[in-house]
């Protein structure tokens, strides 16, 4: 069984300035995905930035990347010149990519509030 | 495109009762999983539908159940409702490909409350 770990349940940020949110996960697969979702008072979870585990370059989009540390099992999400909009929870997820890949297994969540 | 849609977006219904709750995915997306997330427990799998088919499901009692349609709209029910079941409910679309599915779309959600 998959399992996901945030250890930060709330984090706090001023505009402009850059954040890391920590995530640990354990799996016994060899090959899978990583995920960090966002999940904005709208309620509707929105996908932020995806990495397959084969792949060693750790996957960027605009200001969000990762740091992706398989022989640690860690996943960490960087978000650089932070803005309002990024208030939100921030839950990172695991799936298999094998033939039981079906679901995803979430974190608990992180509650990242961007200051003005 | 349209994005995944759920409704209704809030329900309140009394304990005992039972209620449905919809999905439509994405265009072309013939898998659809459903969510429970709650504050103590949070995001946890409930099942998963595709070629309407329940294919996978999670540690849920057997009140919880769904369908999906030809179109692949999916619907849950949940029987007999209790306090516990209070949560908000979201849906994930899925292009499936064989046993793999891409990455999951989540509706707004419904949120759930059970007096």
């Amino acid at each position: 069984a998959q399992t996901v770990t945030q250890s930060q349940p709330e984090m706090s940020v001023q505009e402009a300035e850059t954040v890391t949110l920590s995530c640990t996960y354990d799996t016994s697969e060899n090959n899978y995905y990583l995920f960090w979702y966002k999940q904005p008072p709208s309620r509707q979870m929105i996908l932020v930035i995806r990495q397959e585990a084969y792949k060693q370059q750790n996957a960027t989009e605009n200001r969000f990347s990762v740091n992706f540390q398989k022989a640690a099992k860690s996943f960490s999400l960087k978000i650089s010149d932070s803005q309002l909009g990024d208030t939100a929870m921030y839950f990172c997820a695991s799936k298999n990519s094998g033939g039981s890949n079906y679901k995803l297994t979430f974190g608990k969540g992180t509650l990242l509030t961007v200051n003005p | 495109k349209a994005g995944v849609t759920q409704t209704p977006r809030y329900l309140i219904k009394t304990r005992g009762q039972q209620v449905t709750l919809s999905c439509s995915p994405i265009s072309g997306h013939r898998s659809v999983s459903w969510y429970q997330q709650t504050p103590g427990q949070g995001l946890q799998f409930l099942f998963e539908y595709f070629s309407e088919t329940q294919r996978n499901k999670g540690n849920f009692p057997g009140r919880f159940s769904g369908r999906q349609f030809s179109n692949s709209r999916s619907e849950m029910n949940v029987s007999t409702l209790e306090l516990g079941d209070s949560a908000l409910y979201l849906c994930a679309s899925s292009l499936r490909t064989g046993n793999v599915n891409t990455e999951a779309f989540f509706g707004q959600g419904t949120r759930l409350t059970v007096v």
